[in-house]
């Protein structure tokens, strides 16, 4: 299976701050990238889907894409207590598989 | 659009017996739908891919046996636990992908599931 680490959390940063959360992966060869956002307790929701390099912005959210550097980032602008979650990158890999990292647990302070 | 149920959301059943967790796409056909195992503070665990009308590929250490996988038709795949045990109780989630967006996987909203 493929390789995508994370930054180590868990990240704490106060209400309207900016949340960064980064991610690497092993397959150069990797084409599409995702971050899925996880509540305790609850199933994973996907937030965002970036396929080329660049940054792509919905919302409060932007995800950055550096193909080069094996590097894909999240930013969370206007961080507010509901953004409080895990967040798991999550690379392409064989047969539609996911290779998902370990996750970075946010806590956004009020 | 894209919509993942589960059912049911928990369960409780005795060490021995068989339980069956249900997954559907309600607004879509799914390709592939993926079963995965999650254990308190632990990443996801992908058990088994699986489409419709073939059977499942299990992730190595999965026992096909104990977990069987049936993916009948293009928006209901079950997964029944065979003679539980403790040990397998975990949170259990199950995802689709559909035609066009073949690597974005949606996830059910999962069933939690404790042997006793």
């Amino acid at each position: 299976q493929k390789e995508v680490e994370q930054n180590s959390g868990p990240l704490s940063v106060p209400e309207g701050a900016i949340a960064s959360l980064n991610c690497t992966y092993s397959d150069r060869g990797s084409q599409s990238f995702f971050w899925y956002r996880q509540y305790s307790g609850k199933s994973p929701e996907l937030i965002m889907s970036i396929y080329s390099n660049g940054d792509k912005e919905d919302g409060r959210f932007t995800a950055q894409l550096n193909k080069a550097s094996q590097y894909v980032s999240l930013l969370i602008r206007d961080s507010q207590p509901s953004d409080s979650a895990t967040y798991l990158c999550a690379v392409n890999g064989d047969d539609y598989k996911l290779s998902f990292g370990a996750g970075t647990t946010v806590t956004v302070r009020a | 659009g894209a919509v993942v149920s589960q059912h049911p959301s928990w369960v409780i059943c005795k060490s021995g017996t068989s339980v069956k967790i249900e997954c559907r796409s309600l607004d879509f056909q799914a390709t592939t739908m993926f079963w995965y195992r999650q254990f308190p503070k632990q990443s996801l665990m992908l058990m088994a891919t699986s489409n419709e009308g073939s059977k499942a590929t299990y992730e190595q250490g999965v026992e096909k046996d104990k977990f069987l996988i049936n993916h009948a038709s293009l928006t209901l795949s079950t997964l029944t636990v065979t003679s539980a045990h403790p040990e397998d109780s975990s949170f259990y989630i199950c995802s689709a992908t559909r035609a066009g967006a073949t690597y974005e996987q949606y996830f059910g909203p999962g069933t939690r599931l404790t042997v006793t």
